[in-house]
């Protein structure tokens, strides 16, 4: 199976900072990645699919980019709402792995 | 507006089966792939099964394989997810997710408020 890593597990940021997360493919997905959004106590929220395409209603500081093995998503100027865990998964195939989370914290 | 409902959740002792529903509404349910992903309390997500719009090819995790099954009621627009022979790992947050194909790619684009399943005697 394909594994999914994410860095940094965590991150301490301000409001206005420019975020950046990055995940690895075991292998190569070509551009099948997807980005999600979750906060605590409710459900993941699909913010990036196929690398790079912003899903409707996402805010556009919101950027996915990579393709092959690397990913990153970028968050460019971190709002309030933006506190959240962020996941990746591999949407190549069954089994749809998962990344282990980035969560961003307010510094 | 897409909505996903999830029951069917609860407390239930290690060895005994529960099924889980996801009430689906808000699109053509018999066309769009369907699946399920869960969350151990403080853990991460992790994908558990899906399934085709006609029912007829349905995934795994190596996790749940052999013990849970995937299934769907496109006449009752809902999803199923059959559990048997749970385990103390199982407990988690069940999550049903729709499945937006774009390409090659399956994304998760609409996602239910899920239901806890907590296994423990």
């Amino acid at each position: 199976d394909i594994q999914m890593t994410q860095s940094p597990s965590s991150v301490s940021a301000s409001v206005g900072d420019r975020v950046t997360i990055t995940c690895r493919a075991s292998q190569t997905i070509s551009r099948w990645l997807a980005w999600y959004q979750q906060k605590p106590g409710k459900a993941p929220k699909l913010l990036i699919y196929a690398a790079s395409s912003l899903q409707s209603g996402v805010p556009s500081r919101f950027s996915g980019s990579g393709s092959g093995t690397d990913f990153t998503l970028t968050i460019s100027s971190l709002q309030p709402e933006d506190f959240a865990t962020y996941y990746c998964q591999q949407a190549n195939s069954f089994p749809s792995i998962f990344g282990g989370g980035t969560k961003v914290e307010i510094k | 507006e897409v909505q996903l409902v999830e029951s069917g959740g609860g407390l239930v002792q290690p060895g005994e089966s529960l099924r889980l529903s996801c009430a689906a509404s808000g699109f053509t349910f018999r066309i769009d792939a369907m699946t399920w992903v869960r969350q151990a309390p403080g853990k991460g997500l992790e994908w558990v099964s899906g399934i085709s719009g006609s029912g007829n090819s349905t995934y795994y995790a190596d996790s749940v394989k052999g013990r849970f099954t995937i299934s769907r009621d496109n006449s009752k627009n809902t999803l199923y997810l059959q559990m048997n022979s749970l385990r103390a790992e199982d407990t988690a947050v069940y999550y049903c997710a729709k499945i937006y194909y774009y390409r090659a790619g399956s994304f998760f684009d609409h996602w239910g408020q899920g239901t806890l399943v907590t296994v423990s005697s």
